[in-house]
C-alpha cells in the first residue's frame, strides 16, 4: 500500500462545474495536510492545509479532512479552465526517528473544458 | 518578499560527475526540504534541514548529501550521477521542522544526465 494515494485522472469537468480531488494515507499519526497544484512544467504551488477534521474554505477552495477514515479532499467550485493542472496532496508524516517529512501522492490531472 | 529561490535553472551534465544545487528560503524561515521529481510522480523526500542540522533523510544513496548554512540556505550535492537521477530537484521552505508548518517551493532546478 502506498503511504499517500490519489487516482491519476484525467479529472475532466465542464467549466463552472464542481471539481472533486480525493486522498487516502496510510499513516495514522499524521497530523498535516497539504494541497499543491502544479502547473505542467511549473514547481508546485500550495494551495490549502488542513489540520482540523472537517471542513476548510478558502475561496473557491474547500479541503476536508476525515482522519477516521484517513482521508483528504479538495473541492474546486466554479471550475475556470486555469484551474487544469496536476494537484498533489501531501502527509506529513513521523519517521523512526521522530522526524516529520512531508509525503507526497502521484497527484490527479484536471481538466476543465470550456 | 522574495521567495525561494534555486540556482541554477537548468544543468547538463554527463554520468560520474558531481554536480551542487543551490536554495535560498524565504526570508525568516529557518527550515529548508530537497525532494527530487520525476516525470509523471510527486516529489520525493530527500532531506530537511533546520538550523543548520539535518532533521530527516529519505530512501536515497548516500551519493546525496546536503548541508545548510547559517544565513539558513542550503545545497544539495550528488556524486557519480546515474542517469536516474535525471529529474526536477525542488527546494522547499518553511519557518520551522514541526509538523504544523506549511512548505513553499522554489522554482526548481532540471537536471538531465546524459
Amino acid at each position: 500500500q502506498k503511504e499517500v494515494e490519489q487516482n491519476s485522472g484525467p479529472l475532466s469537468v465542464p467549466e463552472g462545474a464542481i471539481a472533486s480531488l480525493n486522498c487516502t494515507y496510510s499513516d495514522r499519526g499524521s497530523q498535516s495536510f497539504f494541497w499543491y497544484r502544479q502547473y505542467s512544467g511549473k514547481s508546485p504551488e500550495l494551495i490549502m492545509f488542513i489540520y482540523s477534521n472537517g471542513d476548510k474554505e478558502d475561496g473557491r477552495f474547500t479541503a476536508q479532512l476525515n482522519k477516521a477514515s484517513q482521508y483528504v479532499s479538495l473541492l474546486i467550485r466554479d471550475s475556470q479552465p486555469s484551474d487544469s493542472a496536476t494537484y498533489l496532496c501531501a502527509v506529513n508524516m513521523q519517521d523512526r526517528g521522530g522526524y516529520n517529512k512531508l509525503i507526497f501522492g502521484a497527484g490527479t490531472r484536471l481538466a476543465v473544458h470550456p | 518578499d522574495a521567495g525561494v529561490t534555486q540556482s541554477p535553472t537548468h544543468l547538463i551534465k554527463t554520468r560520474g560527475q558531481h554536480v551542487t544545487l543551490r536554495c535560498s528560503p524565504i526570508s525568516g524561515h529557518k527550515s529548508v526540504s530537497w525532494y527530487q521529481q520525476v516525470l509523471g510522480q510527486g516529489p520525493q523526500f530527500i532531506f530537511q534541514y533546520y538550523e543548520k542540522e539535518e532533521r530527516g533523510r529519505g530512501n536515497f544513496p548516500d551519493r546525496f548529501s546536503a548541508r545548510q548554512f547559517p544565513n539558513y540556505s542550503s545545497e544539495l550535492n550528488v556524486n557519480a550521477l546515474l542517469l536516474g537521477d535525471s529529474a526536477l530537484y525542488l527546494c522547499a521552505s518553511s519557518f520551522s521542522s514541526g509538523s504544523l508548518n506549511e512548505q513553499y517551493f522554489g522554482p526548481g532546478t532540471r537536471l538531465t544526465v546524459t
